[in-house]
């Protein structure tokens, strides 16, 4: 079946400029999660929505970064004025539900780089 | 603050023998352990898990292995396979907690 799908798969951008990345969960999985990879780190949790609204975005590193998740299925990642630190792999995960036997299943993630 | 910790960026192992990954974590409030795979270019994958109410979970040729007094987990892959190539990655969370990953371990399985 169909995994979790996020697009673009690459993005160059330059600095200060605005951009979104989009990610369709698996569909039925109730749980979305973003995490952001920079290179020789393991993925460092931004935020996840259960449903529509935001459960948790401790991660997300400041006010520049902001997610939606309108109708409960497709998200987007925005990030405003991008810096060349935000340059990474943006992952998006889904999961059934918030169950332990419910892991969670990425995608081939976005790479995004500020130039 | 690095919760999860995989202290062997790399690991090379001949094909057909047993691999060993290591995996140490601070947080007691971890309660459940999870094992990735990611190849190049791909998202990672979900490979195994235990709940801290047990102390070791097997599935095929993988096997997990945890020692809550030590905060410490392990990987045992046997045999080893050239498929098996690949970057580990650690995962912990605690009840209904967001997941932390370590910083992966390189795998080469050679000939």
């Amino acid at each position: 079946g169909a995994g979790v799908s996020q697009t673009p798969s690459n993005k160059v951008t330059e600095k200060g400029k605005y951009v979104e990345l989009r990610c369709d969960p698996i569909s039925g999985h109730t749980a979305l999660y973003w995490y952001r990879q920079s290179l020789g780190q393991g993925p460092e949790f931004l935020i996840y929505f259960q449903g529509t609204g935001a459960a948790d975005d401790s991660g997300l590193p400041n006010d520049r970064f902001f997610a939606v998740r309108p109708e409960g299925s497709v998200s987007t990642l925005k990030i405003q004025r991008t810096e060349r630190g935000d340059s990474a792999v943006y992952l998006c995960a889904s999961s059934l539900d918030r169950s332990y036997n419910s892991p969670l299943h990425f995608g081939n993630g976005t790479r995004l780089t500020v130039t | 603050d690095q919760q999860v910790k995989q202290n062997s960026p790399s690991l090379s192992v001949q094909e057909g023998r047993i691999s060993i990954l290591n995996c140490d974590y601070t947080n007691s409030m971890f309660d459940y352990f999870l094992w990735y795979k990611k190849y190049p270019a791909e998202g990672p994958t979900f490979l195994i898990s235990i709940s801290s109410i047990k102390d070791k979970n097997e599935d095929g040729r993988f096997t997990v292995f945890l020692n809550k007094s030590a905060k410490h987990l392990s990987l045992h892959i046997v045999p080893s396979q050239p498929g098996d190539s690949a970057v580990y990655f650690c995962a912990a969370s605690s009840y209904r907690g967001k997941l932390q990953f370590g910083a992966g371990t390189q795998v080469v399985v050679t000939p």
